[in-house]
């Protein structure tokens, strides 16, 4: 079976601040990955995406992740941070099954 | 824009009562999930159909939920009876099964049972 750990629960920057949220997946076989983002009241939304190729993808908003094989992770980065990326974030991995695992979640507060 | 609709948005219903949520996912997506969201839990996934056929419900309290789709465009999620314990908010999403492709959630259902 499939599962995805968040290691931060709880992430407070200010503005203008880097941020890495840690990812890792336990799977043994072919994964796609994702980080999806959830707004205040709102629902999930897809941030970026891995299936294949280069390892190092880019999505909105400014946001990246690398994905590492051999350490099963899935780091998202953003060089400096907005309060307007105050908000929930969620790394899930698909693997044979194609259902969606996700993570604990990560909540993000970034400060003005 | 293709999107996941559900309704109703909000729900307050007294514990006992029945409930039912209504998903239309995105047309020509042929997978379908449910999840819910608390703050105990995160996200968990109650159940799964392809091609309307429910893959995966292990997730699910069998004795008071029930998920079916009686057509390619309407997922339903159904307690009877509903308990505050309940009390989450109500997730669908649906994709298609191939690779490189992701889940497209809905807005959710707020569910409150006092």
């Amino acid at each position: 079976a499939q599962s995805v750990s968040q290691h931060n629960h709880h992430v407070i920057l200010s503005e203008a601040a880097s941020l890495e949220l840690g990812c890792n997946y336990s799977y043994g076989g072919t994964v796609n990955l994702f980080w999806y983002v959830q707004y205040p009241g709102q629902h999930l939304q897809l941030l970026l995406k891995y299936f294949s190729g280069d390892p190092l993808v880019k999505g909105i908003k400014g946001f990246e992740a690398e994905f590492i094989k051999s350490k099963f992770s899935f780091n998202l980065r953003k060089p400096s941070v907005q309060w307007s990326d105050t908000a929930e974030y969620f790394c899930a991995v698909i693997g044979g099954s194609y259902i969606p695992t996700f993570g604990r979640g990560t909540s993000l507060i970034v400060h003005p | 824009d293709a999107r996941v609709t559900q309704t109703p948005r909000h729900k307050v219903t007294e514990m006992g009562q029945e409930v039912t949520m209504r998903c239309q996912p995105i047309l020509g997506h042929n997978t379908v999930f449910w999840y819910r969201q608390t703050m105990m839990q995160g996200l968990e996934l109650l159940a799964y159909f392809r091609n309307r056929a429910p893959l995966d419900d292990s997730g699910m309290p069998k004795d008071r939920f029930s998920a079916e789709m009686p057509d390619a465009t309407l997922a339903t999620l159904k307690i009877q009876p509903s308990e505050p314990r309940d009390s989450a908010v109500y997730f669908c999403a649906s994709g298609l099964v191939r690779e490189n492709t992701e889940a497209f959630f809905g807005q959710g259902t707020r569910l409150t049972v006092v």
